[in-house]
């Protein structure tokens, strides 16, 4: 069974802050990573899926990396903006196409 | 185009009733996913459909929980006696095949009292 952790579990930051969170798991048994951002009464938006040791994906100001070798996945917010301000959910996708989730962490972003 | 919808947005019942929850997904969509959030977790899987059938339902918590998909498209989740332990947000996504990217709806807050 494929366990998720996410750190921190919430953050404040300042308008214009940098800003990174972590994804953790145990195991590289997985089909792929995704990252998703759910805004309150929202639903979760996909942001990145990655598949492959190594792989970077950008969006705008929004970054990941992944590295299944020693098995983290980085999330990089630039420039933090109030509108950033969201729950960011990691998953790993199993090899029966169910997601597995973090926890996820809360960013608030302060103007 | 439309994304996932979910009906209705919010549900408060009473302990021992009875409980549908509706998903409308992508059209195309041929898999559909259920999932449930509860307070401080992330969102846990339920069942996932391939077209009609019930692909995966492992991880349905008890046999008062159901779902069906009769034409491949809308699903119903299904709870009886309900017990306050079911209060979540309900998930419902889908994907354009198995392996693909899943979008999600809004949800449907569960609350049992």
């Amino acid at each position: 069974i494929l366990n998720v952790e996410q750190s921190p579990q919430s953050l404040h930051v300042q308008e214009g802050d940098s800003t990174n969170f972590t994804c953790s798991f145990p195991s590289s048994n997985f089909y792929a990573l995704h990252w998703y951002r759910w805004e309150t009464a929202k639903s979760p938006e996909a942001l990145f899926v990655m598949t492959l040791n190594g792989d970077e994906k950008k969006k705008g100001r929004i970054s990941a990396t992944l590295n299944t070798k020693e098995g983290y996945s980085y999330l990089y917010i630039k420039g933090s903006q109030p509108e950033d301000s969201a729950t960011y959910l990691c998953a790993l996708m199993e090899y029966g196409n169910k997601l597995v989730f973090g926890a996820g962490t809360i960013l608030r972003v302060k103007s | 185009g439309a994304g996932v919808s979910q009906t209705p947005s919010n549900k408060v019942t009473e302990k021992g009733k009875y409980v549908e929850l509706r998903c409308d997904p992508i059209s195309g969509h041929t898999a559909l996913y259920w999932y449930r959030q509860s307070l401080g977790q992330g969102p846990e899987f339920l069942i996932y459909f391939q077209g009609t059938g019930a692909a995966d339902d492992s991880g349905l918590p008890n046999d008062r929980f159901f779902a069906v998909r009769p034409e491949g498209s809308v699903s119903t989740l299904k709870i009886q006696r309900t017990e306050r332990g079911d209060s979540a947000v309900y998930l419902c996504a889908s994907s354009l095949s198995g392996a693909d990217t899943q979008y999600f709806g809004p949800g449907t807050r569960l609350t049992v009292l």
